[in-house]
């Protein structure tokens, strides 16, 4: 079965601090890659997503991820963070014909003021 | 507005008793799943539809029911087989293509409790 990792759950950092999450999986294939933002008290939204084409995809509120095929890796980045991106951010990845979608552990950023 | 209504937003259940959760979208969306998150597992997929009348089990299955009656409707049912039903209910649903490219939409949630 696919599996998708997510490491360092907590992460604490202030504002103007660059953020990285990490983001791997398993299934060797190809895949569509998504990470998904929880706000506290909101629902679960999109941030992102790659299908194919630039590996370096753009999403909302200034992040960006890379796909990097041989590392199975769509870590997710952020040059400045702010104290409203403090929320919990999940990895989600759908293998191509499978409308299923696996999430990663998640990982819960709160930015200091 | 279209989404995803979820409800109730909290619920609470006694033990051996069957409870449903609604989802309701109006999205016009083919395909309907159900999550449960806990806190540090993410999420984790109960049961999914593709197209009305068809329903395929997910990784945790056990202890839950589904019917996908309508297409706008997806409700779920936790029994009194579900060992540990106490969580954090999300239904989502999307466009349902083959390439699996279209992104979920997801509810507000509905938080299950056993008294």
């Amino acid at each position: 079965a696919q599996s998708v990792s997510q490491h360092n759950h907590h992460v604490i950092l202030s504002e103007a601090a660059s953020l990285e999450l990490g983001c791997n999986y398993s299934y060797g294939g190809t895949v569509n890659l998504f990470w998904y933002v929880q706000y506290p008290g909101q629902h679960l939204q999109l941030l992102l997503k790659y299908f194919s084409g630039d590996p370096l995809v753009k999403g909302i509120k200034g992040f960006e991820a890379e796909f990097i095929k041989s590392k199975f890796s769509f870590n997710l980045r952020k040059p400045s963070v702010q104290w409203s991106d403090t929320a919990e951010y999940f990895c989600a990845v759908n293998p191509y014909g499978n409308n299923r979608l696996a999430f990663g552990k998640g990982n819960q950023v709160v930015v200091i003021p | 507005d279209g989404g995803i209504t979820q409800s109730p937003k909290y619920l609470f259940r006694k033990e051996g008793q069957n409870v449903t959760l609604s989802c309701e979208q109006n999205l016009n969306h083919d395909a309907m799943y159900w999550y449960r998150q806990d806190p540090g597992q993410g999420l984790r997929l109960i049961y999914y539809s593709q197209i009305v009348n068809d329903f395929q089990k997910g990784d945790i299955a056990e202890g839950y029911s589904v019917s996908r009656e309508k297409k706008e409707s997806f409700p779920l049912t936790v029994t009194s087989a579900q060992k540990n039903p106490t969580a954090f209910y999300l239904c989502a649903s999307s466009i349902s293509r083959a390439a699996g490219d279209q992104p979920q939409h997801f509810g507000d949630g509905t938080r299950l409790s056993i008294l």
